[in-house]
C-alpha cells in the first residue's frame, strides 16, 4: 500500500525555521517527482515546490522561493521542506504529493501536517 | 497568473448528474493545460480523480468523467452517491504555472 506521511508540523514564531518530513512507503521514492502543497484551514489549495527524481531540479511558487527548500533523500524513503523565514501568510496544512516518473504531477496525496506561524 | 473559477456551490440529487465547471481568466482551457480533478472530505487530504483533462486513475469511480467543456475544464459526476459530497477542486497548468480552483462544495441532497 502506497503511504506519505506528513510530519515535523507544529507553533512556529515568525522569522523563524521548521523542517517538515514526509515518510514514504509502498513504493521506490527514487522513481517519482514530489511535490508540497499546501492549504490554508477552510480555504483552498496552493502548489509550493516540486523536485526532480535525483534532486537536480526544483521549482517553487514565488512567494516561498527563497525562504523555503525542497529536498529530498531516496535512501531514507524521505521528502523534507525546510521552511526558513516564516511568515503568518504560510501558516497552513502542508501534503506531500507524489507525482508521476515523467512529471512533477499530483497523483497520490499524503496526510497532512499543520503549520501555525504566530506570536 | 491565471485565476480559475469554479462555482462555490452545487447541489445534486442522489442518481442524478452534475457538472463542475473549471474556467480561466486568461481564456480557453485547452488539452495543453493538462487539467486535474481532486476530490477532498472534511478532515481528509485531497485525492485526484482525473489528470489531464479525462483519463481517470485506478481508484476513481466510473461514475466521474472529465472534459473540455465551452472553454473549461468540466467535471461530470453521472449518478451521485451519497460518497461523493465533498469539496471537489480544478487544477491547470497555465505557462508552466500550476494554478488552483477555488473549489466547488458539493452536496448531495
Amino acid at each position: 500500500e502506497v503511504q506519505l506521511v506528513g510530519s515535523g508540523g507544529g507553533l512556529v514564531q515568525p522569522g523563524g525555521s521548521l523542517r517538515l518530513s514526509c515518510a514514504t512507503s509502498g513504493f521506490t521514492l527514487s522513481i517519482y517527482w514530489m511535490s508540497w502543497v499546501r492549504q490554508i484551514p477552510g480555504k483552498g489549495l496552493e502548489w509550493v515546490a516540486n523536485i526532480k527524481q535525483d534532486g537536480s531540479e526544483k521549482d517553487y511558487v514565488d512567494s516561498v522561493r527563497g525562504r523555503f527548500t525542497i529536498s529530498r533523500d531516496n535512501s531514507k524513503n524521505s521528502l523534507y521542506l525546510q521552511m526558513d523565514s516564516v511568515r503568518v501568510e504560510d501558516t497552513a496544512v502542508y501534503y506531500c504529493v507524489r507525482g508521476s516518473s515523467v512529471a512533477a504531477n499530483f497523483d497520490i496525496w499524503g496526510q497532512g501536517t499543520m503549520v501555525t506561524v504566530s506570536s | 497568473q491565471a485565476v480559475l473559477t469554479q462555482e462555490p456551490s452545487l447541489t445534486v440529487s442522489p442518481g442524478g448528474t452534475v457538472t463542475l465547471t473549471c474556467g480561466s481568466s486568461t481564456g480557453a482551457v485547452t488539452t495543453g493545460h493538462y487539467s486535474y480533478w481532486f476530490q477532498q472530505k472534511p478532515g481528509q487530504a485531497p485525492t485526484t480523480l482525473i489528470y489531464d483533462t479525462s483519463n481517470r486513475h485506478s481508484w476513481t469511480p466510473a461514475r466521474f468523467s472529465g472534459s473540455l467543456l465551452g472553454g473549461k475544464a468540466a467535471l461530470t459526476l453521472s449518478g451521485a452517491q451519497p460518497e461523493d459530497e465533498a469539496e471537489y477542486y480544478c487544477l491547470i497548468y497555465d505557462s508552466g504555472v500550476r494554478v488552483f480552483g477555488g473549489g466547488t462544495k458539493l452536496t448531495v441532497l
